[in-house]
């Protein structure tokens, strides 16, 4: 069974710092891995999904890495804004079948104008 | 607009009382599933879904059951809800399976409070 961790499970920063969420996994073996945000009260929302054979993937200010032999993916902010402010969620498939999905508890972020 | 929706978005029910929490999706996706938040323990799964007819346990399937009789539906049923079961639910759906690198769309989630 897959296991998702997520250190810290909160973090505050300055705006305008550059930040860094760590995710970490027990299969190595996973075919992607996806990070999300999600609102207080909300649903989530996808912000980037790195297959297995790639080795980062990049969205605006937002840079995802996955090292798989490491079992670790980092979740790089640049440049944090306060409406960066929210819960950061990874997730990771199964290896045997693919098809269960596991979620880690999250890193609630804060950035303070 | 693509989207997952789910309906009711709250409910406040009775211990023993059936209900039914409907998913649907527009994108003709094949792979559906269920998941529940709670605080603490993350988002965990329920049961998934690879297409029409097809569904499997996930981590946490006790008290719930589900069909997939067309592929845009996907409804969880709780027979028999239990204050236990008070949580946050999210149905999510992706193209063809998630061991294919496909990427999930959630929808916005339904709060259960069973008293």
């Amino acid at each position: 069974k897959q296991e998702v961790t997520q250190i810290p499970a909160a973090l505050s920063v300055p705006e305008g710092e550059n930040l860094v969420l760590n995710c970490s996994f027990t299969d190595s073996a996973i075919y992607n891995l996806q990070w999300f945000r999600q609102d207080p009260g909300k649903g989530l929302t996808s912000l980037l999904l790195i297959q297995s054979s790639q080795r980062e993937q990049t969205s605006g200010r937002l840079n995802a890495s996955l090292d798989k032999s490491s079992g670790r993916s980092t979740l790089y902010i640049a440049a944090s804004q306060p409406g960066d402010s929210a819960t950061y969620l990874c997730a990771a498939p199964s290896s045997n079948t693919g098809n269960q999905f596991y979620f880690g508890t999250g890193t609630s972020l804060t950035v303070i104008p | 607009e693509a989207q997952v929706t789910q309906n009711p978005r709250y409910l406040i029910t009775v211990t023993g009382k059936k209900l039914t929490v409907t998913c649907s999706q527009n994108m003709n996706h094949e792979y559906m599933s269920w998941y529940r938040q709670d605080p603490g323990l993350g988002l965990r799964q329920i049961y998934y879904s690879m297409n029409v007819e097809v569904t499997d346990k996930g981590d946490v399937p006790e008290g719930y059951k589900v069909s997939r009789k067309e592929k845009r539906n996907f409804p969880l049923i709780l027979e028999s809800p239990s204050p236990n079961q008070t949580s946050l639910y999210f149905c999510a759906s992706s193209p063809i399976g998630l061991a294919g690198g496909d990427e999930q769309y959630f929808g916005p989630g339904t709060r259960l409070t069973v008293t």
